[in-house]
């Protein structure tokens, strides 16, 4: 079945022990991403992934860290987090557009999210 | 700069009367759009989406949404709502080119009345 698996599902930790949320997909999808989502804010993109060993900057990447080693993995990594750190994570991954004209794009493909809370 | 506004954080609506989710949009060039739809505890799914094809697009459970371009609205309808259809709704717009962002709308809590 054609997925994006994120592990885990729930965490619960303090200020400053060092986490890592796993994203795997299944579907050979170049393109991956990070989302966090707030209630009253939507979703907001932390980082995201062109291909193998590409990654840049979404809208809120302070405190983020992330890796692209292989095609189908796309860690997130928390280093030290913090309690405005806690919120609901998503991530996405989907095939990226060559030849298209701007602004177009493919749909992403979910992850099932992972709620965190940091005390 | 790209940007997404849902003009509504709730809607609600009575079983089996219509569904209308606004959003408009800026878009520096032709944008691809889309609606995903979320459930209470559940990850996100696309509902529809458009990329310059056909304006009026159809998606899955009943739903369609037009594009306007000359009023930079993307609005989500379904003709009866069903109680299933109780979600969150978000309107998403593409940044596109190498950079590969989306761009959420702040989403609308549609709440279906037996």
């Amino acid at each position: 079945e054609a997925q994006v698996t994120q592990n885990p599902r729930y965490l619960i930790t303090v200020t400053g022990k060092k986490l890592t949320v796993t994203c795997s997909q299944n579907m050979n999808h170049e393109y991956m991403s990070w989302y966090r989502q707030d209630p009253g804010l939507g979703l907001r993109q932390i980082y995201y992934s062109m291909n193998v060993e590409v990654t840049d900057k979404g809208d809120v990447p302070e405190g983020y860290k992330v890796s692209r080693k292989e095609k189908r993995n796309f860690p997130l990594i928390l280093e030290s987090p913090s309690p405005n750190q806690t919120s609901l994570y998503f991530c996405a991954s989907s095939f990226p557009t060559s030849g298209r004209a701007k602004g177009s794009y493919n749909e992403q493909f979910f992850g099932p999210g992972t709620r965190l809370t940091v005390l | 700069a790209q940007s997404v506004t849902q003009l509504d954080s709730h809607v609600s609506v009575s079983e089996g009367t219509p569904v209308l989710l606004r959003c408009n949009y800026s878009s520096s060039y032709s944008p691809s759009l889309f609606w995903y739809v979320q459930h209470p505890n559940k990850g996100l799914q696309l509902l529809l989406k458009y990329t310059s094809a056909a304006t009026l697009v159809k998606g899955i459970n009943g739903f369609e949404a037009e594009f306007k371009k000359s009023e930079t609205s993307f609005h989500l309808t379904k003709p009866s709502a069903h109680m299933s259809d109780a979600a969150e709704y978000f309107c998403v717009v593409s940044v596109g080119g190498s950079q590969g962002n989306l761009i959420f709308g702040k989403g609308t809590k549609l709440s279906v009345k037996p």
